[in-house]
């Protein structure tokens, strides 16, 4: 079976510091991972997906993501973050074996400080 | 391109009544899709997957005679809550697969249902 793991429920960081949120993932091959982003209220929107060859995904505003099996690791990362990336951010994973469906971790709530 | 659209966004409800949200593929054709419920401040869980032409599969833990869904078209996808309960109430979220290798997951906006 798959899970995900988010350790951080809330993570606080000021405007124009870097972010990492961490995703620990559990299955047996090699899945399909993703971050997802959603704003309150709001449905989900993609920042990346990894589903094989390179293991440093770049995803839309500004969002980097990287692989790493040795960990079952996929933490989100990005360099510099806005006072509109204020939002809670999911890691997915997914596998075609399983039907394509997705398994979401908790969930980091992301609260950027001025 | 890869639309998806609920509606309602939002719904209230008496108790015993039943609701009927949908969920279209604005710009894609989607032989499945995948219905979610989220708590205020928790994840997704995912209810049932639609798969069209054919009956839903639900999730362990799931009411399937609770939670009715039909997926009659390629584009469409519905989900009724009967017999509403005010622990029916949550944020309902739809998502579409795409096809052609990408193997992505579209989301609707969500449907917020209020039971009174």
């Amino acid at each position: 079976a798959q899970s995900v793991t988010q350790p951080d429920i809330h993570i606080t960081v000021s405007e124009g510091a870097s972010l990492e949120l961490r995703c620990n993932y559990s299955y047996g091959a090699t899945p399909y991972l993703f971050w997802y982003v959603q704003s309150p209220g709001q449905g989900l929107q993609l920042l990346l997906k990894y589903f094989s060859g390179d293991t440093l995904v770049q995803g839309i505003k500004g969002f980097e993501a990287e692989f790493k099996r040795s960990q079952s690791s996929f933490n989100l990362r990005k360099p510099s973050v806005h006072w509109s990336d204020a939002a809670e951010y999911f890691c997915a994973v997914g596998a075609i074996a399983a039907g394509n469906k997705l398994t979401f971790g908790g969930g980091t709530r992301v609260l950027v400080k001025p | 391109g890869a639309v998806v659209s609920q509606h309602p966004s939002w719904v209230i409800c008496k108790s015993g009544t039943s609701v009927k949200i949908e969920c279209r593929s604005l710009d894609f054709q989607a032989t499945t899709m995948f219905w979610y419920r989220q708590f205020p401040k928790q994840s997704l869980m995912l209810m049932a997957t639609s798969n069209e032409g054919s009956k839903a599969t639900y999730e362990q833990g799931v009411e399937k005679d609770k939670f009715l869904i039909n997926h009659a078209s390629l584009t469409l996808s519905t989900l009724t809550v009967t017999s509403a309960h005010p622990e029916d109430s949550s944020f309902y979220i739809c998502s579409a697969l795409t096809s052609g290798g990408s193997y992505e997951q579209y989301f609707g906006p969500g449907t917020r249902l209020t039971v009174t």
